[in-house]
């Protein structure tokens, strides 16, 4: 079955630093990827939708500066939280479509834990 | 491998009636267990999980059953309503990761 990696499973960094996320599907090629990241109560907040070769498109109240997507080729997906605050410490799933551009069938990744300190 | 698997990709059910999901793992390390809804353009909402330590987590219609021999777990929802309609993931939650199934869609005929 399709399978979504992500890279590093967890980090932990200092405040100020960048931290850069790797999503990988590793046997499919996803035009389409989405960023996560849970909140408490556990549900999972749409961040941005990532699209191979252009701009990513970034939810209400996500700061694109902060948050930088790069879907540079159809299996990888890449998320840098700049300059990390302790606000930022959440776990970040990502997910990728799989099939045609309408298609809802996601693969989720298995998320990375980030703590900043 | 998906180490977490939902067989079925999609399942209709009448209103009034009972709604079964399924669930299958394979990591017996897992200790913890999630099912989220998800509705079109919108990121999964948590719906109610279950600890490996116990076989039965219940919340109104909703009720979600471990089979830690079996590796599986399920979720049934009764009565259902057409605001069930969505697709339904479940989760197990390892040491850092939380490992999502491929979902079911649910849809509820009136």
């Amino acid at each position: 079955g399709a399978v979504v990696s992500q890279h590093p499973s967890w980090v932990i960094c200092k405040s100020g630093t960048s931290v850069k996320i790797e999503c990988r599907s590793l046997d499919f090629q996803a035009t389409t990827m989405f960023w996560y990241r849970q909140f408490p109560k556990q549900s999972l907040m749409l961040m941005a939708t990532s699209n191979e070769g252009s701009k990513a498109t970034y939810e209400q109240g996500v700061e694109k500066d902060k948050f930088l997507i790069n879907h540079a080729s159809l299996t990888l997906s890449t998320l840098t939280v700049t300059s990390a605050h302790p606000e930022d410490s959440s776990f970040y799933i990502c997910s990728a479509l799989s099939g045609t551009s309408g298609s809802d069938e996601q693969f989720f990744g298995p998320g990375t834990r980030l703590t900043v300190l | 491998d998906q180490q977490v698997k939902q067989n079925s990709p999609s399942l209709s059910v009448q209103e009034g009636r009972i709604s079964i999901l399924n669930c299958d793992y394979t990591n017996s390390m897992f200790d913890y267990f999630l099912w989220y809804k998800k509705y079109p353009a919108e990121g999964p909402t948590f719906l109610i999980s279950i600890s490996s330590i116990k076989d039965k987590n219940e919340d109104g219609r909703f009720t979600v059953f471990l089979n830690k021999s079996a590796k599986h777990l399920s979720l049934h929802i009764v009565p259902s309503q057409p605001g069930d309609s969505a697709v339904y993931f479940c989760a197990a939650k390892g040491a850092n990761n939380l490992f999502f199934g491929t979902g079911t869609r649910l849809t509820v005929i009136p």
